[in-house]
């Protein structure tokens, strides 16, 4: 699975949108782009994955480059309750291959 | 639908003892995963059932550590002897079968501290 590289920390103020961003330039065709949190000591939330269309959901939207090189997770009204570490996972699909967590990124959300 | 469960949630124990941790997937998921966290270290995989066979068991630290999923339902993972270094919150998820479209479910962990 390609490697991913994130800044190791970012602020937001509450109520802006958090734009979070996650090099991945070796992804290969058949890799996905997951996105996952863990808010302090609980286990890691799932969030989004996107292939190479721009994706969004209730909890955020993802965009994905066209060389799908790079992608950014935006949460686009940060609440103090986002306040965790994000993890930007390339994975092949199928539920056959494990998640390979890197250090993320650390967002803090402040007042 | 019920969420991944752990249990305990916390346990102290000291070195030389042995610990069992459980996991409960959610039903019907065949895919069950058990991670580790050290203080302040990455996110490490260590196995991955599929229903009751290890698929792969490549992050197991060495051969203290135990896990089985007997009947593909719920799993346990033995630690023994446990040892200082194996402190740290051991999580599990699971997910269906075939592409996880939306991804792995985890559980809250259990912390585990060896004095």
């Amino acid at each position: 699975d390609a490697k991913t590289t994130q800044p190791p920390s970012m602020d937001c103020a509450e109520g802006r949108a958090a734009n979070l961003p996650c090099n991945h330039s070796t992804i290969s065709g058949n890799e996905y782009v997951y996105w996952y949190r863990q808010i302090h000591s609980q286990g890691p939330q799932y969030i989004i994955h996107g292939l190479k269309n721009n994706e969004t959901n209730e909890m955020a939207s993802l965009i994905i480059t066209e060389d799908r090189k790079s992608s950014t997770l935006i949460l686009p009204h940060a609440t103090l309750r986002d306040t965790a570490v994000y993890y930007c996972i390339v994975k092949s699909g199928g539920g056959y291959n494990k998640l390979i967590f890197g250090a993320g990124t650390r967002l803090a959300v402040h007042p | 639908e019920a969420g991944v469960t752990q249990f305990p949630s916390h346990s102290v124990i000291e070195k030389g003892q042995t610990v069992t941790l459980r996991c409960d997937p959610i039903s019907g998921h065949d895919n069950l995963y058990w991670y580790r966290r050290v203080m302040g270290k990455e996110i490490k995989f260590l196995l991955h059932f599929v229903k009751e066979s290890k698929q792969d068991e490549s992050g197991m630290p060495n051969n203290r550590f135990l896990a089985e999923r007997t009947g593909g339902t719920y799993s346990t993972l033995k630690v023994q002897p446990a040892e200082l270094e194996d402190s740290g919150v051991y999580f599990c998820a699971s997910s269906h079968r075939g592409f996880s479209g939306y991804g792995y479910t985890f559980g809250s962990g259990t912390r585990l501290t060896v004095v």
